[in-house]
């Protein structure tokens, strides 16, 4: 069965960087984009950005531009998404979800890894 | 004005049904979209429900019961998620998405308690 497996929960300093890792199995790694989508405590869920562990191509939403960065190891089927220069308002559980290119079927979510920035 | 909205809370009985609205934001034609819904439950990943363009174009998810359906309210420019039959098990938050000028777009959530 497709297993999305995350990183573990990590506590950062404001200004400093995370890398979240997401292992996929039970499907063929390059088939499906990856999509990291987060979610602020007792918030709503907010997109972040798109891959394709095929070509490597990303897609990132307007606010993450310039401070997140999606790439993925095909040789040992994982996708990584790093985000810089945390602030507070980063603390978050961060998923990643695979999906069939250009849809928003989002059918397998990783179980999440909690990103807590604080100083 | 948000992209799309939703209630922020729902409730009903068991057994009755619910409908979940996801207004699409002035300008942004519902029809023309695919409205795709998750559901939440507190501690867990969100879980995929189905997507609903029209009758003809629609997928439900592996696994997700057929009284989870979807509908759209043109003169609403909404997007409707219909549960019927409501069970305990119902209750949760549930968001929409619609993928929007080469971004995926969440609704803020609703919040549906089952009483």
């Amino acid at each position: 069965q497709v297993q999305l497996v995350q990183s573990g929960a990590e506590v950062k300093k404001p200004g400093a960087s995370v890398r979240v890792s997401c292992k996929a199995s039970g499907y063929t790694f390059t088939a499906y984009d990856i999509n990291w989508v987060r979610q602020a405590p007792g918030q709503g869920l907010e997109w972040m950005g798109w891959m394709s562990p095929d070509t490597g191509a990303t897609g990132y939403a307007p606010r993450f531009k310039g401070r997140v960065t999606m790439t993925r190891d095909t040789s040992i089927s994982t996708a990584y998404m790093e985000l810089s220069s945390l602030t507070s308002d980063d603390t978050a559980i961060y998923y990643c979800t695979s999906n069939k290119p250009s849809t928003g079927d989002f059918d397998s979510w990783g179980l999440g890894t909690l990103i807590t920035v604080s100083s | 004005q948000a992209v799309l909205t939703q209630p922020s809370s729902l409730s009903a009985s068991p057994g009755a049904s619910a409908s979940l609205t996801c207004t699409l934001r002035s300008g942004i034609n519902v029809a023309s979209y695919n409205i795709y819904w998750f559901k939440q439950k507190p501690g867990s990943p969100p879980q995929y429900l189905l997507r609903y363009k029209s009758d003809s174009d629609k997928r439900q998810g592996s696994g997700v019961p057929s009284r989870f359906s979807g509908s759209k309210a043109a003169s609403a420019n909404a997007g409707i998620l219909l549960i019927s039959g409501l069970q305990s098990e119902d209750e949760a938050d549930y968001y929409c998405m619609i993928w929007l000028s080469s971004f995926w777009v969440f609704g803020g959530g609703t919040k549906l308690t089952v009483l």
